[in-house]
């Protein structure tokens, strides 16, 4: 399976400041159609996960683009611009390239 | 606009199935890719596997044999069956669409005697 390792494992940011979130993974996401199948999600307390970025950058329905992703081939990055109250949750990165689909182990995001 | 429904028990015993219904509504299953994943406690998360728009199935190998999926289209639901559940498969269970756009709201599930 292909391992997508996370960083850091939590933060603790103050509104308005910008934060990155890393994700690596163990085998190139580039799938032989030359897309690359890495995505970001939030999940919310008490609620069900969300897609915010899809296929590295492109940014999910209603997303604000305050999120935004880059990253090729084995190394990903979400930024958060202008943190808001309702950013916090836990966010984790998910690759579909390869069978089977895997999870990064996820990044707690607190407000300070 | 599309939205899934977890439903089911949310407590089994050790060694029996867990069976999960997802209801779609605003959107055909016989379209695209649906599948489960769990949330064990802590952050980890698992794709267990899916059901594509022709009723073809693809497991997650760590499940090995104790997983099914399948469907009826006339109501557009598809389900989960686990076999053979231990505590460790004690987890909150989601039913989504496999590119990770539309999920439920998840269902908890305990497995204790």
């Amino acid at each position: 399976d292909v391992v997508m390792t996370q960083t850091p494992p939590s933060l603790s940011v103050a509104i308005g400041q910008s934060v990155s979130i890393s994700c690596k993974s163990s085998q190139s996401l580039v799938y032989s159609d030359g897309k690359t199948y890495l995505h970001w999600l939030l999940q919310s307390p008490g609620r069900s996960p969300k897609r915010l970025i899809y296929q590295v950058s492109n940014l999910g329905s209603g997303v604000p683009d305050r999120f935004s992703g880059t990253g090729s081939q084995k190394d990903f990055t979400l930024k958060i611009s202008r943190v808001e109250a309702e950013d916090l949750g836990v966010y984790y990165c998910a690759q579909t390239t390869h069978f089977p689909l895997t999870f990064g182990s996820g990044t707690k995001l607190e407000i300070k | 606009e599309v939205q899934l429904q977890e439903s089911g028990p949310g407590l089994v015993k050790p060694s029996q199935s867990l069976s999960l219904t997802c209801s779609v509504t605003g959107y055909s299953i016989t379209s695209n890719y649906w599948g489960w994943i769990r949330k064990f406690p802590g952050n980890k998360m698992e794709w267990m596997g899916y059901i594509s728009y022709s009723g073809s199935t693809s497991y997650n190998p760590s499940l090995k044999s104790r997983i099914s999926i399948t469907r009826d289209t006339s109501k557009n639901q598809f389900f989960l069956q686990l076999n053979s559940v231990t505590t460790e498969d004690t987890a909150t269970y989601y039913c989504a669409r496999y590119i990770l756009d539309y999920w439920g709201q998840g269902v908890m599930v305990t497995v204790s005697s």
